[in-house]
Formats: structure tokens, sequence, C-alpha cells
């Protein structure tokens, strides 16, 4: 069973509109944390944002945000105000235990996103 | 600053050849990963290691063979290159807990 799931392969939002990405994850661990990349068309991966299992608040960077919901073990990422730049690939993944505990983070399969002027 | 460093960016290789890419990093990370990343399957794990002279299989291991003699160079070597492993390689690198992971800009491997 997949580990993390992003059930939506492709998006499209319109400029300066909010758009959600969906993060489903599984894990019986008490500890975790969850991260989202950015993947521009240039290839590289850059970190967004970060979300541990024990954050009592949702995680915020700038117009990006994060809808941890932790019964239903989702953590959407939140991009407000979209720009023509937010157009990439976005990919969730999940870290699992305590520190040192787990050296393998997982990835879903990503979300394709497309910003319309 | 240099974080992450893959060499090569680009490759293309013969069927039956063998290569090696090297990451290189400067963070003093314990933890190193290779990714291969193919459209509509993510980033999927070959191989990874959790220090100096530790290496262990991933989720897609077969073809591919590591080494890690060095905590800040992590090779991913391929001995008999097939038209299969054409994709694009990513090096990560991890301090672990709640940082995310360093990731190098990709080798883009192409096998005829």
């Amino acid at each position: 069973a997949q580990k993390i799931t992003q059930t939506q392969p492709g998006m499209f939002v319109q400029e300066k509109e909010a758009v959600t990405l969906d993060c489903t994850y599984d894990t019986s661990d008490q500890s975790y944390g969850l991260f989202w990349y950015k993947q521009p068309s240039s290839g590289e991966m850059i970190f967004l944002i970060y979300q541990g299992s024990y954050d009592e608040q949702n995680a915020t960077e700038g117009r990006y945000s994060l809808n941890f919901q932790k019964a239903r073990k989702s953590a959407n990422l939140v991009i407000s105000a979209s720009q023509l730049g937010d157009s990439a690939m976005y990919f969730c993944a999940m870290r699992e235990g305590r520190r040192g505990g787990s050296y393998i983070p997982t990835f879903g399969r990503g979300t394709s996103l497309i910003v319309h002027p | 600053n240099a974080g992450v460093t893959q060499t090569p960016k680009f490759r293309v290789l013969k069927t039956g050849q063998s290569m090696t890419l090297l990451c290189a990093q400067d963070m003093n990370h314990e933890y190193m990963y290779w990714y291969r990343q193919d459209p509509g399957m993510g980033l999927r794990l070959i191989h990874y290691s959790v220090g100096e002279g530790t290496t262990a299989k991933g989720e897609v291991p077969d073809g591919y063979n590591v080494s890690r003699l060095k905590k800040q160079n992590f090779l991913l070597g391929l001995e008999s290159a097939a038209p299969s492993q054409t994709s694009v390689y990513f090096c990560a690198s991890w301090r672990g807990g709640n940082q995310p992971q360093h990731f190098g800009d990709g080798t883009r491997l192409s096998i005829l």
C-alpha cells in the first residue's frame, strides 16, 4: 500500500486564485513529519513547507499553508493567490518515527499544477 | 554554498555500457539517497546510505550498485546499462528529523 497518496495527477487554476493540492498518508507512528516540495520545469526540487505531527497549528510559509487534518491523515497544500510561476510538479513526502528512527522519507507520485493567466 | 552536487548533468549511453554517477554534499549529512524519476511515477528510491561505509537497497535497486566510501560522496553505478534505465536521477542528502532533504539538480540519462 502506498504510504503517500496524491490523487490529483493534474490541476488547473486561474492566476490570483487559491488552489488546494491533496495529500493523504498512512502511518502507524505517533511522531512523523510531512513535507511539500515543488519541482518546476527546470527540474530542481524546492522545499516549500513542513508539518510535524505534534505541531498544534497548521504550518504556513508566505503564500503556502498546510491544511493538516490528523484524524483524516491528510496534509493538503494550499497555495493562495496563484502566480504563473507556481506552475510545477508538487510532491508530498513523509518521514516516520522519531529522530533517527526512520531513514527513508516516502514520496507521493506528485501533482502537476498549471496556472492559467 | 554548493549543497548537493551531481555529475554529470547529462549523459547518453549505449546498451551494455557502464558508468558512474557522482553525488557530493558539503553539509555533513549522514543520510544520502539515489532516486530515479520517471513520468507519472514520482521519485522512486534506488539505494540509500545512513552513514559512511553503509548502503541499503531501496524500492528499485536492480541493475544498480552504490558505494559510500567517504561521508560526503555517494556513487551510483550502472554496470551494464539497459534502455529501461533511461531516466532522470536525483541524489539527495538529509540531516534527519524535521529538516527537508537537499536535492541535487539531477542527471538526465538516456540509454540507446
